[in-house]
């Protein structure tokens, strides 16, 4: 069975870095593509981005040039890097699998991110 | 970017009624997934590629719709049924979410 697990600090300061890591079992990242989503106080879900089979990356425009991910093939794992970040990146962030004509079908359980000083 | 609108926002309904929930883009797309989502866990694909069941989703489930009106149906309201249920779209980039339909038992 596929499984995805996120790690990664739960509490961040206003202007710092987030740095979180995805970690896969069951496939390969140099497979398909992978996925971050993040789901606001409030329910309402944002996407983030994503990594290909072959490391190629889209991001969502809305981040500009605060977001980047990456990926580690040798321990199978993916990461999501978000500069300078503010009380409005408060979210609970999620490692996901899925593409264009494929649902997002592996979730990680999400890891619950506070910005604040 | 393409905006879902999902409505209502907050329903219930009896064990056996039948349930409707919409989801409206703002332009065209192809196909709409739909997610459950429960307090405490991940959101588990739930129809895919507007009226495909996902695993495990009971028959009673079904979707439909095309450019910029889908639905997503429940036959006969169960209580395992509560929860929150998304539409998604990725016909246009980024992928995009709606704000979610609240389905509670009556």
């Amino acid at each position: 069975e596929v499984q995805l697990q996120e790690s990664g600090p739960s509490l961040v300061k206003p202007s710092q870095t987030l740095s979180l890591t995805c970690s896969v079992t069951g496939d390969s990242i140099t497979s398909g593509y992978w996925n971050w989503i993040r789901k606001f106080p409030g329910n309402k879900f944002e996407y983030l981005g994503y990594i290909t089979y072959s490391g190629s990356t889209y991001y969502n425009p809305s981040l500009k040039s605060r977001i980047s991910i990456t990926r580690d093939t040798s321990n199978n794992q993916y990461s999501l890097q978000l500069n300078s970040v503010t009380t409005g990146d408060t979210a609970t962030y999620y490692c996901t699998r899925g593409e264009r004509f494929d649902p997002f079908d592996y979730w990680g359980q999400g890891t619950s991110l506070t910005v604040s000083s | 970017q393409i905006v879902l609108t999902q409505s209502p926002a907050l329903m219930s309904a009896s064990t056996g009624e039948k349930v409707t929930m919409t989801c409206s883009a703002s332009s065209s797309v192809g196909y709409i997934y739909w997610y459950q989502l429960k307090p405490r866990s991940s959101p588990k694909p739930w129809i895919y590629l507007t009226s495909n069941l996902a695993s495990g989703v009971p028959a009673r489930f079904s979707g439909s719709g095309s450019g910029t009106s889908y639905s997503l149906t429940i036959s006969s309201m169960e209580a395992e049924d509560a929860a929150t249920y998304y539409c998604q779209q990725w016909s246009g980039n980024p992928p995009t979410f709606g704000a979610g339909t609240k389905l509670e038992l009556k």
